[in-house]
């Protein structure tokens, strides 16, 4: 069974910082890999879709990185800003067949610092 | 597009009412989704169509739980008789018809049993 977890649970910065988002999956037999955003009593705003034939996805001050091979993914965020708290969740795509929901991880509840 | 609407947004109940959710896909959409979200166990996956067929439904918790698709716009959830374990919000998605397609997400339904 797939299983995602993400690094760190709870992160809370400056504005302006760098900062990377962790994601690791147990089953390296995905089709995709995506990257949420939720903000509190909302639904999830899709950020980032990697293939599993991608390395990277890049979307204004968002990268996200996917090394399929050690079951991991990084969501790298430049100059941080208040706008940016949020919880950002993982979520994988199986391969095989009759899989074809996300499977998430328990996300990483963000906070800028003004 | 509207996106994935879903109603109610909020609902609460009482103890073994019968509780409807219902949602709408965008439309062309082959997928359907229906994801429960609750602190402790995060998002999870409860039952998925395609093309208006039930494919996968072994994430419903029980037999209280059942979901029907009659037709490509439209879809509803159904808890009867609701307990107050049921309290989550319930997530609707959507997506075009191949996996390495971007899920869409609806605003969600919140649901307290009380």
């Amino acid at each position: 069974k797939q299983e995602v977890t993400q690094i760190p649970a709870a992160l809370s910065v400056p504005e302006g910082e760098n900062l990377v988002l962790n994601c690791s999956f147990t089953d390296s037999a995905i089709y995709n890999l995506q990257w949420f955003r939720q903000d509190p009593g909302k639904g999830l705003t899709s950020l980032l879709l990697i293939q599993s034939s991608q390395r990277e996805q890049t979307s204004g001050r968002l990268n996200a990185s996917l090394d399929k091979s050690s079951g991991r993914s990084t969501l790298y965020i430049a100059a941080s800003q208040p706008g940016d708290s949020a919880t950002y969740l993982c979520a994988v795509r199986l391969a095989g067949g009759g899989a074809d929901g996300l499977t998430f991880g328990k996300g990483t509840h963000l906070i800028i610092q003004p | 597009d509207a996106g994935v609407i879903q109603s109610p947004r909020h609902e609460v109940t009482e103890m073994g009412q019968e509780v409807t959710l219902r949602c709408k896909p965008i439309s062309g959409h082959d997928y359907l989704f229906w994801y429960r979200q609750t602190m402790m166990r995060g998002l999870e996956l409860l039952i998925y169509f395609n093309n208006n067929v039930p494919i996968d439904d072994s994430g419903m918790p029980e037999d209280r739980f059942s979901a029907k698709m009659p037709n490509a716009s439209f879809s509803t959830l159904k808890i009867q008789p609701s307990e107050p374990r049921d309290s989550a919000v319930y997530f609707c998605a959507s997506s075009p018809g191949t996996r390495g397609n971007t899920i869409y997400f609806g605003e969600g339904s919140w649901l307290t049993v009380v």
